[in-house]
């Protein structure tokens, strides 16, 4: 079981760029979600996706779009990055493991210029 | 609004009890009380949660006062690996929605 992983790890961006972060589970978790962390912060939802088909905004869903594209694989897009969305982006899934908790990805640390 | 309130900091003394404390003064009673944990900008793992009870597991316990408004986590035996930042986190169990705060800072030492 690899759990949650994310490609890439690392990302550098000039401002305008557009790019895709990738996101997996093989954990058969209905529920998977995006989240960014800036320095010194806690972890802020962007947008979730509680079931296969469905995708919902959380708190910051600013410059950001989403894609369900099957059980495993949630993808987040930046069409147009800005410096703002400097951060480190972190994927999670949600399920049962004797009692629900949330499992997240490794992280990626994106950069625009 | 955050829903939880934890101290920005605390150091604790390897092999001793570290005890950190959140206050959570508005919860619904359908909201459990999660405990998470982010070692130097890993993705966050999780460690306890409850919802009137106390609860223990192979990694803490966690303490819910009578009336819900707060709760002690409790790492028995703190080693170094345990330096991380504490995330006590109000939720319910659907969807998973989880609403982060600052956290606490831990820091053990030898």
């Amino acid at each position: 079981n690899a759990g949650v992983t994310q490609t890439p790890k690392f990302q550098v961006l000039k401002t305008g760029q557009s790019m895709t972060l990738q996101c997996a589970q093989d954990m058969n978790h209905n529920s998977m979600y995006w989240y960014r962390q800036d320095p010194g912060m806690g972890l802020r939802l962007i947008y979730y996706s509680a079931s296969e088909g469905t995708t919902d905004k959380g708190e910051v869903p600013n410059g950001y779009n989403v894609s369900r594209l099957n059980k495993r694989e949630f993808s987040l897009r930046l069409e147009s990055a800005a410096p703002s969305q400097t951060s480190v982006y972190f994927c999670a899934s949600w399920g049962w493991a004797g009692s629900y908790e949330q499992y997240f990805g490794p992280g990626t640390r994106l950069t625009v210029t | 609004d955050a829903k939880t309130t934890q101290p920005p900091s605390m150091d604790c003394a390897e092999g001793r009890a570290a005890n950190l404390p959140c206050n959570h003064s508005t919860i619904s009673g359908n909201e459990y009380v999660y405990w998470y944990r982010q070692i130097h900008s890993q993705g966050p793992q999780y460690i306890i949660h409850g919802l009137k009870n106390n609860e223990t597991n192979e990694m803490a316990s966690l303490i819910i006062t009578e009336d819900r408004k707060s709760s002690t986590l409790i790492l028995p035996h703190a080693t170094l690996r345990d330096t991380a930042v504490y995330y006590c986190i109000v939720g319910t169990d659907s969807w998973g929605k989880l609403q982060f705060g600052a956290g606490t800072q831990v820091v053990v030492t030898p």
